[in-house]
C-alpha cells in the first residue's frame, strides 16, 4: 500500500482550465518533490520543498506553481492548462536527515490538455 | 553537478535468463548513495535496491543485485532468473549527502522487456 497519494490519476481538460494536482503522504516526510515524466519516460524535477511553508523550483522550467501549507500535502497548480502541459506528474517524499534510504512515489497523475 | 548516464534505452531478456542494465554516474564526493527504480507500465515507481557508497560489498535483494565500481563509477543491476513481471522502465538514481532537499538525479531509463 502506497504512503503517499495523488489524485486524480487521470485528467483530461480543456485549455485555459485552472487545476490542481493533489498529493499528500502520511509519513510524516519533510521533504516533497514533483517530477514530470515526459512521453520518453525521462524524469526532470519541476518543485521541492523542505518543509512548511519552503518551495523552490527544480531544474526543469514550469509554469505550474506548488504550496507547502501542511507537512502532508504538497498540492501542484496550473492557473491555465495548456497542450504542452500534457504529461505524467510524479510525487515524491523523503524524510529529512543524511542518511534516509531513497524516495517514496505516488502513482501519477497523467495529464491530458486539449 | 552529478550527472547519471544509463546508455540502454531497451532491453531484453529470455524468462528464466539473466540480464545485466548498465548505470554511470559523475561525482566528486566520495560518500552517497545509488538507487535502482523501477517502473512498471502504469503503476508506481518502486525502490529495488540502494548502495551505499563507502561500502565495498555489493547490495542484493533477492534475485537483483548490483555491480558497484565505485572508482569507474559504474553502478550496474543484476536481474537473475528474469520474470515477466520483472518487465518495466528501470531508472538508476544518485543521491548526495547532506542537508540539501535537491538530493536524487535520475537517468534516463531502461526500458526492460522479458520475453516468454
Amino acid at each position: 500500500e502506497a504512503d503517499i497519494y495523488q489524485t486524480p490519476r487521470y485528467l483530461v481538460i480543456g485549455t485555459g482550465k485552472k487545476i490542481t494536482l493533489e498529493c499528500s503522504q502520511t509519513m510524516g516526510h519533510d521533504k516533497m518533490y514533483w517530477y514530470q515524466q515526459d512521453p520518453g519516460m525521462e524524469l526532470h524535477l519541476i518543485h521541492y520543498s523542505y518543509g512548511v511553508n519552503s518551495t523552490e523550483k527544480g531544474d526543469l522550467s514550469s509554469e505550474s506553481t506548488v504550496s507547502r501549507i501542511r507537512t502532508e500535502h504538497f498540492p501542484l497548480t496550473l492557473e491555465s492548462a495548456r497542450p504542452s502541459h500534457t504529461s505524467q506528474y510524479l510525487c515524491a517524499s523523503t524524510p529529512a536527515g543524511p542518511r534516509n534510504y531513497g524516495y517514496t512515489f505516488g502513482s501519477g497523475t497523467r495529464l491530458t490538455v486539449v | 553537478a552529478q550527472t547519471v548516464t544509463q546508455s540502454q534505452p531497451e532491453m531484453s531478456v529470455q524468462e528464466a535468463e539473466t540480464v545485466t542494465l548498465s548505470c554511470t554516474y559523475d561525482t566528486s564526493e566520495s560518500d552517497y548513495y545509488l538507487f535502482w527504480y523501477k517502473q512498471p507500465p502504469s503503476r508506481q515507481m518502486i525502490l529495488v535496491i540502494r548502495q551505499e557508497a563507502y561500502k565495498q560489498q555489493n547490495a542484493t535483494e533477492n534475485r537483483f543485485s548490483v555491480n558497484f565500481q565505485k572508482a569507474a563509477k559504474s553502478f550496474s543491476l543484476k536481474i537473475s532468473d528474469s520474470q515477466l513481471g520483472d518487465a518495466a522502465m528501470y531508472f538508476c538514481a544518485y543521491r548526495e549527502l547532506g542537508g540539501s532537499a535537491r538530493q536524487l538525479t535520475f537517468g534516463s531509463g531502461t526500458q526492460l522487456t522479458v520475453l516468454p
